[in-house]
Order: structure tokens, then sequence, then C-alpha cells
């Protein structure tokens, strides 16, 4: 599966959208984009995911590069029960779910 | 979304003993688990595989014999954590698929093994 880079982490004021980047230039055809994130001790909680098309559901929104060698997940209006790490995955669908740094999001008052 | 469940949330153990850790599927049935390893500060990290009624595959590193896995129904898979010492001590995190679907986490077992 590709490898992913994110930044380390990210600021975003509340109420405001967040718009967490990721990059995965050596992403092939068949590779899936997802994301996850994980709150402080807890498990990691299914946020989107997409191939091509640019995504949207109750969470967030998925906006992935027509090369797809980048995507942006955007929380809309972030609160603060959004800080959190989240986690960008590129893999082939039926692989297993391999985790990186991530991007740690504290969204502040 | 789905739902995966694991219990308990949280172990305390004393050297040498063993830990068992369940995590089952609620709603849904779980071809597929995964288990993973978190230390602090640090980010998940795959330990075993498991498809339904076959043997877990494990990765690099990750001693079979110590880290006991089944999987014996399609809605719950186990992990044996034997002999447990104080380096053992971890976030344990089961998550479970069905088909190729995405994955579903439970929340995850604390274990500190004194």
């Amino acid at each position: 599966d590709a490898k992913t880079t994110q930044p380390p982490s990210m600021d975003c004021a509340e109420g405001r959208a967040a718009n967490l980047p990721c990059n995965h230039s050596t992403i092939s055809g068949n590779e899936y984009v997802y994301w996850y994130r994980q709150i402080h001790s807890q498990g990691p909680q299914y946020i989107i995911h997409g191939l091509k098309n640019n995504e949207t559901n109750e969470m967030a929104s998925l906006i992935i590069t027509e090369d797809r060698k980048s995507s942006t997940l955007i929380l809309p209006h972030a609160t603060l029960r959004d800080t959190a790490v989240y986690y960008c995955i590129v893999r082939v669908e039926g692989n297993d779910m391999r985790f990186g740094a991530g991007t740690r999001l504290t969204v502040k008052p | 979304g789905a739902v995966v469940s694991q219990h308990p949330s949280w172990v305390i153990c004393k050297s040498g003993t063993s830990v068992k850790i369940e995590c089952r599927s609620l709603d849904f049935q779980a071809t597929t688990m995964f288990w993973y390893r978190q230390f602090p500060k640090q980010s998940l990290m795959l330990m075993a595989t498991s498809n339904e009624g076959s043997k877990a595959t494990y990765e690099q590193g990750v001693e079979k014999d110590k880290f006991l896995i089944n999987h014996a129904s399609l809605t719950l898979s186990t992990l044996t954590v034997t002999s447990a010492h104080p380096e053992d001590s971890s976030f344990y995190i089961c998550s479970a698929r069905q088909g190729f679907a995405e994955a579903f986490f439970g929340q995850g077992t604390r274990l500190t093994v004194v």
C-alpha cells in the first residue's frame, strides 16, 4: 500500500472549518483513501473513504485531487470534540489497515 | 457505523500471568479481525490478522506463542497475552470487517502488568 505524509499537528478555531491535508504521491489506481480519527484513549473511528470522486457524509468531506496524489479531509464546523489524531491511510480494498503517525488536530475555543 | 465491542476496557495483572481480551462484532459478521498494539504517544501497530476459522497471520516481530489469537466464530476473536511482563503493558485494540468493507474498531483495552 502507498505511503502517506501528513503534518504532525494543526490547530483550528472552534466553529471554523478544519482542513487536514494528506499526500500520497505513490498511490496506485486501485488504492482507496481512508480517514480515521482517534480521540485520546479510544479506538480509531472511521470517518470517510474514497477512490477518486469527492465524498461527503454527516461527519466530513473528502476532496481528492484529480491526479489522486493528495487529498484533504474537511470538517466543516470544528468543535472541541473533534480534537483528535487524524489518520490518512491508503490501501487496496481487502488489505489490512496500517497507520502512520497522523495529524494531531487541536480545536481551540 | 457498525459496532465492535472489546472487553475488558482495562485490566491490571501480575507479571507471569495470562490475560484474555475479547473482541466482538455486535451487528455484522466479521470475516476478518485485526489486533493492534499502541504504546504511549505512538501510532497503532498491527500485530496480527485473523480470518474466521483460520490460524492468525502474525506481523514480523510478534511472537505467536506469546500472543495467542483465536477467531472461532464470525462475531468473536480473542487475544491472550501469555506470561505477561511489564513490557507488554500497552493499549490493545481490535478491529473487524465484513468482506472488503471498511474496518471498525473496538474501544481498546489498556493492559497494565505489575
